[in-house]
């Protein structure tokens, strides 16, 4: 069974741009997530969608938004991007039928705004 | 979930001792306790975990114990080999769905 995909995995974008990533599951995976993660703030859940509805959201700024399709991949965007906003973006799927799922990560985007 | 720190930040061990990183959660209701370990470079990946009605839980050299009451759960290593030097972080969840809030992490790093 393949893994979970991201693309990009990396992007150098300046301040001010938006940028779109996106993150492929596990097959029959339905809930995707997605994380930030940097040296100073670690690793922080961003939002997770199942079915292509948000179920769960984290504490990011309205510039950080994302979507899901019917074939449950998913996308995620930045708006506006700061220099705060480098970082490496990871996705990770499950099965998203209840909590607790094991959830697997993807290879993640290094995101370098400059 | 919610506030969750982990200790200690960094543990250097001799190869062939053991290890125990220490997870405590703030967030009474959650029910799901995993550990994942993550090796320079690459993506989290998940080694244990544990739900809130089992105290203890093993697979071969790795452990997870659960302390509801004290809010607190912890991963034991023994016969630490240097394939075990990484960064290790706790996840607590389960009551939002699939959203984990995880540890600041613990780098270990195993001498041989």
């Amino acid at each position: 069974k393949a893994g979970v995909t991201q693309t990009p995995r990396y992007l150098i974008k300046t301040r001010g741009q938006q940028v779109t990533l996106s993150c492929s599951p596990i097959s029959g995976h339905r809930s995707v997530s997605w994380y930030q993660q940097t040296p100073g703030q670690g690793l922080q859940f961003l939002f997770e969608y199942f079915s292509e509805t948000q179920r769960n959201k984290g504490n990011f700024p309205g510039r950080f938004s994302g979507r899901q399709f019917s074939n449950s991949r998913s996308e995620m965007n930045v708006s506006t991007l700061e220099l705060g906003d480098s970082a490496l973006y990871l996705c990770a799927s499950s099965l998203g039928t209840g909590g607790g799922d094991e959830q697997y990560f993807g290879p993640g985007t290094r995101l370098t705004v400059t | 979930g919610e506030n969750v720190e982990q200790h200690p930040s960094t543990l250097s061990v001799q190869e062939g001792d053991s290890a125990v990183i220490k997870c405590t959660y703030s967030d009474s209701a959650s029910n799901y306790f995993p550990w994942y370990k993550q090796e320079l470079g690459k993506r989290p990946q998940l080694i244990i975990d544990i739900r809130s009605n089992v105290g203890e839980k093993k697979d071969q050299r790795i452990a997870v114990t659960l302390n509801k009451t004290a809010k607190h759960f912890s991963l034991h290593i023994t016969e630490t080999q240097p394939e075990d030097s990484a960064v290790y972080f706790c996840a607590p969840g389960g009551t939002g769905f699939q959203k984990l809030v995880f540890g600041t992490g613990t780098r270990l790093l195993v001498s041989p």
